[in-house]
């Protein structure tokens, strides 16, 4: 079956180091996304993208925040500089639409950041 | 703007017991839902979803959720709790672009023998 690989699944930064978050999303799949959980809180939405452009963003996704696609495989989430309130578990999610409704998003298994 | 509140941060229930996990929504379009189930150590795997037509959906696993437009919820049940059933359940609803996703906080199921 396929699925939405992560990699990795824990990393550990020093505040202000620039960390890139990487996925596959699953190959058909023509919208990719990237959610953050911090720990005891919900699920949150920080961006989508489609077409090699950024489609939809949330106020989390600020400056310090990045997309790219750069192969045509990967698609990763760069922060800038990283600060202690970015450790989450991030989780990269890809769908497509299908005869008129959207499919239901495939996540992966997430990274876990941890920013010291 | 949609929003999604799951009441009880964790429910527990005895093996075998009944398993009612509850999902209220608001939404300004006609909600798309799903339930979204996390075991330690993975990723989100999708239980259920309901977009249109018939309001009780069945789900993996032996879990089900109706759709109640009235009462703008979505609860998720099992008739009969394993073990294996323990895990965080996500109650979302997409949004009104039908794109991305809002999260519930979460529900922690704990199944005792």
């Amino acid at each position: 079956e396929p699925e939405v690989t992560q990699t990795p699944s824990h990393q550990v930064t020093q505040m202000g180091q620039e960390v890139i978050l990487r996925c596959v999303p699953i190959s058909n799949h023509l919208y990719f996304y990237w959610y953050r959980q911090i720990l005891g809180q919900k699920v949150e939405f920080l961006v989508s993208f489609y077409n090699n452009e950024i489609s939809e963003k949330s106020e989390i996704f600020d400056d310090q925040f990045s997309v790219e696609r750069p192969d045509g495989s990967n698609f990763t989430l760069k922060i800038r500089s990283t600060k202690l309130e970015d450790s989450a578990m991030y989780f990269c999610a890809s769908n497509s639409p299908g005869q008129g409704a959207w499919t239901e998003a495939f996540f992966g298994q997430g990274t876990r950041l941890t920013v010291v | 703007a949609q929003s999604v509140t799951q009441l009880g941060s964790h429910v527990s229930v005895s093996e075998g017991a009944l398993v009612l996990l509850r999902c209220n929504y608001s939404s300004s379009v006609p909600p798309y839902l799903f339930w979204y189930v996390q075991y330690p150590n993975q990723g989100l795997q999708l239980l259920l979803k309901y977009t249109t037509g018939a309001t009780l959906v069945k789900g993996i696993n032996g879990f089900e959720a109706e759709f109640k437009k009235s009462e703008t919820s979505f609860h998720l049940t099992k008739p009969s709790a394993h073990m294996s059933d323990a895990a965080e359940y996500f109650c979302a609803v997409m949004n009104s672009g039908y794109s991305t996703l809002t999260f519930g906080k979460g529900t922690m199921l704990l199944v005792s023998p």
